[in-house]
C-alpha cells in the first residue's frame, strides 16, 4: 500500500528565506506526483504536477523535483513571502492496479512566513 | 470555464440525520473523485465514479455511505444516520475523460455533526 510522508510537519521562517519541503513515498510505481497548496478552511490549489518521466517542474518561485527510484520529491520555494503561508500537500497517483484513479496524500507541511 | 463546484459549503446535521453533499465537475469532465479530510489528518480517498458507474469505492465506509454520479446532474455523496465521527471536510475532484489526467479540486463541504 502506498504511503506518503511529508517532512517537516510545520515550518516557521522569516520572509525572504529559501525553503525546501520534502515528500517521500513507499511505492515507486507512480504515474505522477502533484504538489498542492491548502489555505485554512479552503480547498486545494494545484501548484505543480510532475509526470513520472520528468525530473522537475518550475512555476515562478516554485520548483519541484522528483526522484522516482528513491521515492522522493522536494518542493523548493525561493524568496518566501508572507502570502506563501499555507499548508503544502504532496500527492502521488499510482501507475498500476485497481487504484489508478486515486491520489495518495501526505499530511502536509504547515508553512508560516513572518514579515 | 467554472471550476469544480460543491454545495453546500457548510453543513450542520444532528446525529442520526442524513447528509447530502453535491459536486458539479468542471465542464467536459466525466470522472469524479471524493476525498475526506478528518481533523488533523491528511486527505483520504473515498470513491471514484464515472457517469452512471462506480469505478472504485474501496475507500468508502461499508455502511451508511453511498455515492452516485447520474447521467444528468451533479455527483452526490450521501451519508445516512450521521455520527460525530463523520464531521470532516469532504472534497470533490474531477478530471477529463482519461483517468490519468490531473485532478481539479472543489472548495469542499465542511460537515459538522452535533
Amino acid at each position: 500500500k502506498q504511503e506518503v510522508t511529508q517532512i517537516p510537519a510545520a515550518l516557521s521562517v522569516p520572509e525572504g528565506e529559501n525553503l525546501v519541503l520534502n515528500c517521500s513515498f513507499t511505492d515507486s510505481a507512480i504515474y505522477n506526483l502533484q504538489w498542492f497548496r491548502q489555505d485554512p478552511g479552503k480547498g486545494l490549489t494545484s501548484l505543480l504536477l510532475i509526470q513520472s518521466s520528468q525530473r522537475e517542474q518550475t512555476s515562478g518561485r516554485l520548483n519541484a523535483s522528483l526522484d522516482k527510484s528513491s521515492g522522493r520529491s522536494t518542493l523548493y520555494i525561493a524568496a518566501s513571502q508572507p502570502g506563501d503561508s499555507a499548508t503544502y500537500l504532496c500527492a502521488v497517483r499510482p501507475n498500476r492496479g485497481s487504484t489508478l484513479g486515486r491520489l495518495y496524500f501526505g499530511r502536509g507541511t504547515q508553512l508560516t512566513v513572518w514579515p | 470555464n467554472a471550476g469544480v463546484m460543491q454545495n453546500p459549503r457548510h453543513l450542520v446535521r444532528r446525529r442520526g440525520q442524513e447528509a447530502r453533499l453535491r459536486c458539479s465537475p468542471m465542464k467536459g469532465h466525466s470522472h469524479v473523485y471524493w476525498y475526506r479530510q478528518l481533523p488533523e489528518e491528511g486527505l483520504k480517498f473515498m470513491v471514484y465514479l464515472q457517469k452512471e458507474n462506480i469505478i472504485d469505492e474501496s475507500g468508502m465506509p461499508k455502511e451508511r455511505f453511498s455515492a452516485e454520479f447520474p447521467k444528468e446532474g451533479p455527483s452526490i455523496l450521501r451519508i445516512q444516520q450521521v455520527v460525530r465521527g463523520d464531521s470532516a471536510a469532504y472534497f470533490c475532484a474531477s478530471s477529463p475523460a482519461a483517468d490519468r489526467h490531473e485532478q481539479y479540486f472543489g472548495p469542499g463541504t465542511r460537515l459538522t455533526v452535533t
